[in-house]
């Protein structure tokens, strides 16, 4: 597609359920990228993908995050058992390798 | 970790004053690349400083990269309503392609 694309949009959960975000990146981008932002902050860094493995991991927040990304293509986001400090959006990015990310428009998640 | 620090974390101007935004990094980045992140919106690539000391301008955008490779600055020449946003920099100490490191943000307001 013409640009980096998420699924949901929006997402309403109840405290305890898991969610799956997705992501579509530009067709032909190695990386991939996952970030948090709560409202009027900053982006935190959740993990980068190259091709399909993940090299880095650092910045999950808990156990209760995981990713994955298959034929170096789409990527989900898993939160298991949400609690109400994941209400955040999520935002992917996708890049060629060097320089610029593109970012989706993001999954605004809200946990009940 | 690697810190990347921003400031001022708000500026106020009226239409038609100069806006600057400082950027500082804890440790050496091997790049540096700054976003505009609209109200409601994602975060939109603006450009990429890689070599010491060097200085890229776009229109009424003016970006710096410090000698030492530690800092940035972005300086808008003659604000305009369509300025209003989020003003991010975001460093690497890697090759580029992992995860960037991205300031606080400024957040531009401008008064008619």
């Amino acid at each position: 597609g013409a640009g980096v694309s998420q699924s949901p949009s929006n997402k309403v959960t109840e405290k305890g359920k898991d969610v799956e975000l997705r992501c579509d990146p530009i067709s032909g981008h190695t990386a991939l990228y996952w970030y948090r932002q709560s409202l009027g902050q900053g982006l935190e860094f959740l993990i980068y993908f190259q091709g399909n493995s993940a090299p880095d991991k650092s910045g999950l927040p808990s156990d209760r995050f995981s990713a994955e990304r298959t034929g170096g293509s789409v990527s989900t986001l898993t939160i298991q058992r949400t609690q109400q400090e994941d209400s955040a959006v999520y935002l992917c990015a996708s890049s060629p390798g060097l320089g610029a990310q593109y970012f989706g428009p993001g999954t605004r998640l809200l946990v009940l | 970790g690697q810190q990347v620090m921003q400031i001022p974390q708000y500026q106020h101007v009226q239409e038609g004053e100069d806006f600057t935004t400082y950027c500082n990094s804890s440790t050496t980045l091997s790049n540096i690349q700054w976003y505009k992140q609209r109200p409601g919106g994602h975060p939109v690539f603006l450009i990429q400083l890689v070599k010491s000391g060097e200085v890229k301008k776009q229109k009424r955008l003016t970006f710096q990269f410090g000698e030492a490779k530690k800092n940035s600055s972005l300086h808008i020449t003659a604000t305009q309503t369509t300025d209003v946003g989020t003003y991010f920099c975001a460093g690497s100490s890697g090759g580029g392609a992992d995860g960037l490191t991205f300031g606080k943000g400024t957040h531009l307001i401008i008064q008619p």
